[in-house]
């Protein structure tokens, strides 16, 4: 069985400034690792995947995400934040069973100040 | 093509009645997902559809819960005599086959209370 440790549930951050939202997993088998994105009141959208290949993805809106396998990581990052990025990213994990079932971690509130 | 559709977005029952919830997956998608979200925590699986055979069930869908995807198209999720423990919101995803399946897409969720 796989886990997904979110380190941080809230994250406050000025405008324009750099952020970094962590995430551990933890599984004994090859994992496929994504974060999604949820705004208030609505459903998740897929913000970037590491299936394979290259260890720093890039995603939508600015943000990317590099696979660290020794430290069994897969932190977000962006440069310069906006006010519209407030949101709850969740981070998750998939092995390559038939199912494709995601397990999630608990969200990080990431809320961009003014 | 709108995505995933979800219907209704929410709703509000009093305790012991049934529910049912509707969900329309991206056309060319067979993977369908139901998903589970409470206050706080992040999505977890409930149950998954290739085409219109449901393949895996989580150990969360009680036998108070069924899911069915009839024609392989549309999904319906319902819950019969709701306790207040149902309260969340119900996500549905979609995926098409092969490595486009990791990662899927969600719809806007259901958001169910129970009083």
């Amino acid at each position: 069985a796989q886990s997904v440790t979110q380190l941080d549930s809230q994250v406050p951050v000025f405008e324009e400034a750099p952020v970094e939202l962590r995430c551990n997993y933890s599984s004994s088998v090859s994992v496929y690792l994504f974060w999604y994105v949820q705004y208030p009141n609505q459903g998740l959208q897929l913000l970037l995947k590491y299936l394979s290949g290259s260890t720093l993805v890039k995603g939508i809106n600015g943000f990317e995400a590099e696979f660290n396998k020794s430290q069994t990581s897969f932190h977000l990052r962006k440069p310069s934040v906006h006010i519209s990025d407030t949101a709850e990213y969740f981070c998750a994990v998939s092995t390559s069973g038939s199912a494709r079932q995601l397990t999630f971690g608990s969200g990080t509130q990431l809320t961009v100040l003014p | 093509d709108t995505g995933v559709s979800q219907d209704p977005r929410h709703k509000i029952t009093k305790r012991g009645q049934n529910v049912t919830f509707r969900c329309d997956p991206i056309s060319e998608h067979n993977r369908l997902y139901w998903y589970r979200q409470t206050l706080g925590q992040g999505p977890e699986f409930l149950t998954y559809f290739q085409n219109e055979a449901q393949l895996e069930k989580s150990r969360l869908l009680s036998d108070r819960f069924s899911a069915e995807r009839p024609k392989g198209s549309f999904s319906t999720l319902e819950i019969q005599r709701t306790e207040q423990g149902d309260s969340a919101m119900y996500l549905c995803a979609s995926s098409p086959e092969g490595f486009g399946s990791y990662g899927y897409t969600f719809g806007s969720g259901t958001r169910l209370t129970v009083v």
